[in-house]
């Protein structure tokens, strides 16, 4: 079974442009999470959509925002990036309920 | 405001000794929690796991130790092993609230020397 799938794996932004990331959840996986991973905060969970809606939200601005499409890809998007920006973004897959959330390999954002 | 605290950001361990790594939290509502590891260029993955009802919870050289009343709990690796050398993360999650996002440490950077 192929695991969660990010793309791009990099990416190279200035401030003040948006960017688009994906995220492919493993197979028969309905709930996507998104995390950002800073040096000095850790990760921080952005949101989670399930069956296409947004369930659960962290306390990230409204620059950040997200969708999931009825095959449970999820895109999320930031907009008029900013330099503390720069992030790995990490979105993890689970079934939806309870269950172990399975993490992709990131998508490493630089904002110059 | 970061609820799970891993106040130790890296740990040099001996090959074949015991590695501890610690983490606090604040929220007592938490009723879960875990412990992933992550090799670079990687995501984390998912390591053990403990709920609140436990105290201990065992698998293989992996030991997770919680104590409630001191908003604390602790991963043991006995022995260590080369391999072991990685970014632990301890992680929390409430339930209750319908929620699943998990709450994370800073983590530690373990170093298992040969």
């Amino acid at each position: 079974k192929a695991g969660v799938t990010q793309t791009p794996r990099y990416l190279i932004k200035t401030r003040g442009q948006q960017v688009t990331l994906s995220c492919s959840p493993i197979s028969g996986h309905r709930s996507v999470s998104w995390y950002q991973q800073t040096p000095g905060q850790g990760l921080q969970f952005l949101f989670e959509y399930f069956s296409e809606t947004q369930r659960n939200k962290g306390n990230f601005p409204g620059r950040f925002s997200g969708r999931q499409f009825s095959n449970s890809r999820s895109e999320m998007n930031v907009s008029t990036l900013e330099l503390g920006d720069s992030a790995l973004y990490l979105c993890a897959s689970s079934l939806g309920g309870d269950d172990e959330q399975f993490f992709g390999p990131g998508t490493r954002l630089t904002v110059l | 405001d970061q609820q799970v605290k891993q106040n130790s950001p890296s740990l040099s361990v001996q090959e074949g000794r015991i590695s501890i790594l610690n983490c606090d939290y604040t929220n007592s509502m938490f009723d879960y929690f875990l412990w992933y590891k992550k090799y670079p260029a990687e995501g984390p993955t998912f390591l053990i796991s403990i709920s609140s009802i436990k105290d201990k919870n065992e698998d293989g050289r992996f030991t997770v130790f919680l104590n409630k009343s001191a908003k604390h709990l602790s991963l043991h690796i006995v022995p260590s092993q080369p391999g072991d050398s990685a970014v632990y993360f301890c992680a929390a999650i409430h339930f209750q609230t319908g929620a699943n996002n998990l709450f994370f440490g800073t983590g530690t950077r373990l170093t298992v020397i040969p």
